[in-house]
């Protein structure tokens, strides 16, 4: 499968603990997305990165939250000391800069309890 | 701050029916997406346009980006179709910035 793919796919946690999210883009997409949505509402714009660069972050992105695409390919997402709150379904999207077409992951849902 | 309005939020139709679902925004943008969102939470892009037309088997997506407005056109509507559409804006902020901006969406219906 050469789509992009996200781990985990659900993760129930205690609040406080901290969480870890992966997502492997598109192999040759430069481009990488993370996006929050809770039920009912659309997606959030967390941040993106440009290859290894992270271009740009959401007001919604605490310092609670942090994210990096270490060598421009897989990108990480870890919350730490989880809320109820971060409680949504984390979505990864990746397109490659020069079409702009967007290709997501199945998401990883965070519960918090 | 940039505002996607959908319209309308809930829609319910029978099968064969002419599908419209509206999107108008409040500042420049350089492009936007229509995306469909089955349960679930898969996310599949369906178009993204900058100006006048696509179509795609029976999807149609229009811009007038004058009217800061666009329509996403289902014809021969089928239960598949069931999901949620939504719309997402790239602001034309000059400033480099390029995530989506994103509309709350529209759950359709279709019934056999």
């Amino acid at each position: 499968d050469t789509g992009v793919s996200q781990d985990p796919r659900h993760k129930i946690t205690k609040r406080g603990q901290n969480v870890t999210f992966r997502c492997d883009p598109i192999s040759e997409h430069n481009r990488l997305y993370w996006y929050r949505q809770t039920l009912g509402q659309g997606p959030e714009f967390l941040t993106y990165f440009q290859n290894e660069a992270q271009l740009e972050k959401s007001r919604l992105l605490s310092d609670r939250f942090s994210a990096e695409r270490p060598k421009g390919s897989f990108s990480t997402l870890e919350i730490q000391r989880t809320e109820q709150g971060d409680s949504a379904m984390y979505l990864c999207a990746s397109s490659l800069a020069a079409t702009g077409e967007l290709f997501f992951g199945e998401g990883s849902r965070l519960t918090v309890l | 701050k940039n505002e996607v309005e959908q319209s309308p939020q809930n829609l319910t139709a029978q099968e064969g029916e002419f599908i419209t679902i509206n999107c108008s925004y409040s500042v420049g943008i350089s492009a936007l997406h229509w995306l469909q969102q089955h349960p679930g939470g898969g996310i599949v892009s369906l178009f993204m346009l900058s100006s006048g037309k696509k179509k795609h088997g029976r999807l149609i997506a229009t811009i007038n980006i004058q009217e800061k407005h666009s329509s996403l056109h289902i014809t021969a509507s089928h239960p598949r179709d069931s999901a949620v559409y939504i719309c997402a804006v790239i602001m034309y902020s000059g400033g480099g910035a390029d995530g989506l901006t994103f509309g709350k969406g529209t759950h359709l219906i279709i019934q056999p």
